[in-house]
């Protein structure tokens, strides 16, 4: 079954560094998407991507967040200045045109020190 | 803005009986509603769903109840198995949208 794929399953990084997360979407797919979760909570809508430009994105996704799909293969959120806050998980998503057809990455658990 | 809350954070069944998980939501304006599954290490898993026109949807095991003039939700697992037992999340979304908008989820445990 296709999967989407997310790489590495776990960074850890100083306070104020750049972090890029990568992902690989299903070949097929249109729609791309970022999610986070922070411990204990729920899981939040960062960014969608379709047709190379951003789509719709959240309040948390501000301008220490970008995206960039580089090769027509990867789908990468860049934090440009991390913070503690930054702490989650980052889970990746794409899906076709349906609803029904989102499918998420296993994620990376990020960790600011 | 809890738009979609799910109020148990957590729920314990016994193998074989019924399992009800619980959603809730406020925007009378989404157009489905989906449940996942999450186990630890892992991303959502999309289980089944329901679109905001029908009250009941059913795969196996599963069957999501929907009550729009409650704004609720629910899904059942009849009968529940130790495999079954991971976080649950609803989770809503507009149809001409993007986004899906996720409960906190409800942690279901079902025992042997």
């Amino acid at each position: 079954e296709p999967e989407v794929t997310q790489t590495p399953s776990h960074q850890v990084t100083q306070m104020g560094q750049e972090v890029i997360l990568r992902c690989v979407p299903i070949s097929n797919h249109l729609y791309f998407y970022w999610y986070r979760q922070i411990l204990g909570q729920k899981v939040e809508f960062l960014v969608s991507f379709y047709n190379n430009e951003i789509s719709e994105k959240s309040e948390i996704f501000d301008d220490q967040f970008s995206v960039e799909r580089p090769d027509g293969s990867n789908f990468t959120l860049k934090i440009r200045s991390t913070k503690l806050e930054d702490s989650a998980m980052y889970f990746c998503a794409s899906r076709t045109g349906g609803v029904y057809g989102y499918t998420f990455g296993s994620g990376t658990r990020l960790t600011v020190v | 803005d809890q738009q979609v809350k799910q109020n148990s954070p957590s729920l314990s069944v016994q193998e074989g009986r019924i399992s009800i998980l619980n959603c809730d939501y406020t925007n009378s304006m989404f157009d489905y509603f989906l449940w996942y599954k999450k186990y630890p290490a892992e991303g959502p898993t999309f289980l089944i769903s329901i679109s905001s026109i029908k009250d009941k949807n059913e795969d196996g095991r599963f069957t999501v109840f929907l009550n729009k003039s409650a704004k609720h939700l629910s899904l059942h697992i009849v009968p529940s198995q130790p495999g079954d037992s991971a976080v649950y999340f609803c989770a809503a979304i507009f149809d001409a949208g993007n986004m899906l908008t996720f409960g906190g989820g409800t942690r279901l445990m079902v025992k042997p």
